[in-house]
């Protein structure tokens, strides 16, 4: 059973095109995450979820909006796609709410690539 | 200073060796160490937490020294398969922060 699934693994989309990558985790996890790891393999976190409530927003455009319709599913719509766009995304959860001592598990990303 | 720093590498490493890297972070009041590992077009997955007395598991030893604000891990007698690029992480003020990872090559 995978723990951690994200769909699709590959997503080749052009400019100014709207996608949606989704994320489900059933490790009974309260935190959910997304990460962006850009050409130059630098990991960063985008958003946060606890129990379905926000709980980090990075520095992120907000053509980028994450959705958790229950505490097992993040998803990430993302509006007027542009090149810089492109990268691996990464969802990720853990068990604990607040960040101290967080053991992250990760699904095997989503390839995005923007014409 | 950054927040989280490793050196990229890559250390090219012969087999059997015994290799170390350090990660150094800025922020001193940070509470949770781990490494993790990151295969080429792969996801991290957690290879171990790290401790301030320092922990050990098999051929790995991770150490934790908060007066210099570094941590490190050692492996010995290394494999081809531990070829990947390592991943330090760092908590504090809730914040999850990755370093970009050291890559390895073991060579047969």
């Amino acid at each position: 059973d995978t723990a951690v699934s994200q769909t699709p693994k590959y997503l080749v989309t052009q400019m100014g095109n709207d996608k949606s990558i989704k994320c489900e985790q059933n490790l009974g996890h309260d935190t959910m995450y997304w990460y962006k790891q850009d050409s130059k393999k630098f990991l960063k976190i985008m958003f946060s979820y606890n129990n379905k409530e926000l709980i980090i927003n990075e520095t992120v455009p907000n053509r980028f909006s994450p959705k958790s319709p229950d505490k097992a599913h993040l998803n990430l719509h993302i509006n007027s796609l542009e090149l810089g766009d492109s990268a691996v995304y990464f969802c990720a959860s853990s068990q604990v709410g607040r960040a101290a001592n967080e053991k992250l598990f990760f699904g095997s990303g989503t390839q995005l690539s923007v014409l | 200073r950054k927040e989280v720093e490793q050196d990229p590498g890559p250390f090219n490493v012969p087999e059997g060796a015994t290799v170390a890297f350090n990660c150094t972070y800025s922020n001193s009041a940070s509470q949770s160490f781990f490494w993790y590992r990151q295969d080429c077009r792969k996801e991290p997955k957690l290879l171990m937490s790290v401790y301030s007395s320092g922990n050990e598991d098999g051929r790995f030893t991770a150490q934790l020294n908060r007066a210099s604000q570094y941590i490190s891990l050692l492996i010995r007698d290394s494999k081809l398969s531990d070829s990947a690029t390592y991943l330090c992480v760092v908590i504090g003020d809730d914040k999850i922060i990755f370093g970009k990872g050291t890559r390895l090559h073991i060579l047969p």
